[in-house]
């Protein structure tokens, strides 16, 4: 089962705009993570937040958790042609909850078009 | 710069058949990951493996799938008898998990099956 649900499914911008896609999920969790994935290629690791986190920056993109919302967002700002993708959240489970170590659950990702 | 190696990318079989998926991981990565993904969803995990053991295979439909990493370091996907529902991207990831945090997984590029 997939415990994130990204939001938008779909966005589409016009090159030089920010795009910010949204992240929730349901248990807790010990860190979250963002890929990238490229149309029919494998997923980029693109950013990790920690749970006693509440942003990170990594060049042009700006990661956000709210714990207490269970819910994370990412913004890419002064978007490029390049960033079209899909953009999937992943959690790894709070290794106290029972669940398994060291695993990442997916969402369904947020197809994102950059328009040049 | 070190990358997990799949093969095939394409696979094309007819239902009933059975097929076989290979993936190396990044050398010195003890955790494995094989996913599947279906279009226009995000990876769901079939297996996990620590060195050569199975971690978690919860979600592998043991009737007709196996997955083996017999010296703990490449592995095999293997499906038999295959099903038309089983059309997917196969994914592979590896991590360098050690105790007491979590990593990136990095993916492979994928086999892409389809099942005629």
């Amino acid at each position: 089962s997939q415990q994130g649900e990204e939001d938008p499914q779909a966005l589409s911008i016009q090159e030089g705009e920010n795009a910010t896609m949204n992240c929730s999920y349901k248990t807790s969790i010990n860190n979250l993570q963002w890929y990238r994935q490229n149309s029919g290629r494998g997923l980029v690791h693109l950013i990790l937040i920690r749970s006693n986190e509440r942003e990170k920056h990594s060049g042009r993109l700006r990661v956000t958790l709210d714990t207490s919302k269970k819910s994370s967002s990412l913004l890419i700002t002064a978007s490029r042609a390049a960033d079209t993708a899909s953009y999937f959240c992943a959690t790894d489970a709070d290794p106290y909850s029972g669940a398994g170590s060291y695993q990442l659950t997916f969402g369904k990702g947020t197809k994102l078009s950059v328009i040049p | 710069e070190a990358e997990v190696a799949q093969s095939p990318r394409y696979k094309i079989t007819e239902k009933s058949q059975a097929v076989a998926f290979w993936c190396d991981p990044i050398s010195g990565h003890a955790t494995l990951y094989w996913y599947r993904q279906i279009l226009g969803q995000g990876p769901e995990l079939l297996v996990q493996f620590q060195d050569e053991s199975v971690v978690d295979d919860s979600q592998l439909p043991k009737d007709r799938f196996s997955a083996e990493r017999l010296k703990g370091v490449d592995s095999t996907l293997k499906i038999q008898p295959a099903e038309l529902g089983d059309s997917a991207m196969y994914l592979c990831a590896s991590s360098g998990t050690s105790g007491g945090d979590s990593y990136e997984q990095y993916f492979g590029p994928g086999t892409r099956l389809t099942v005629t």
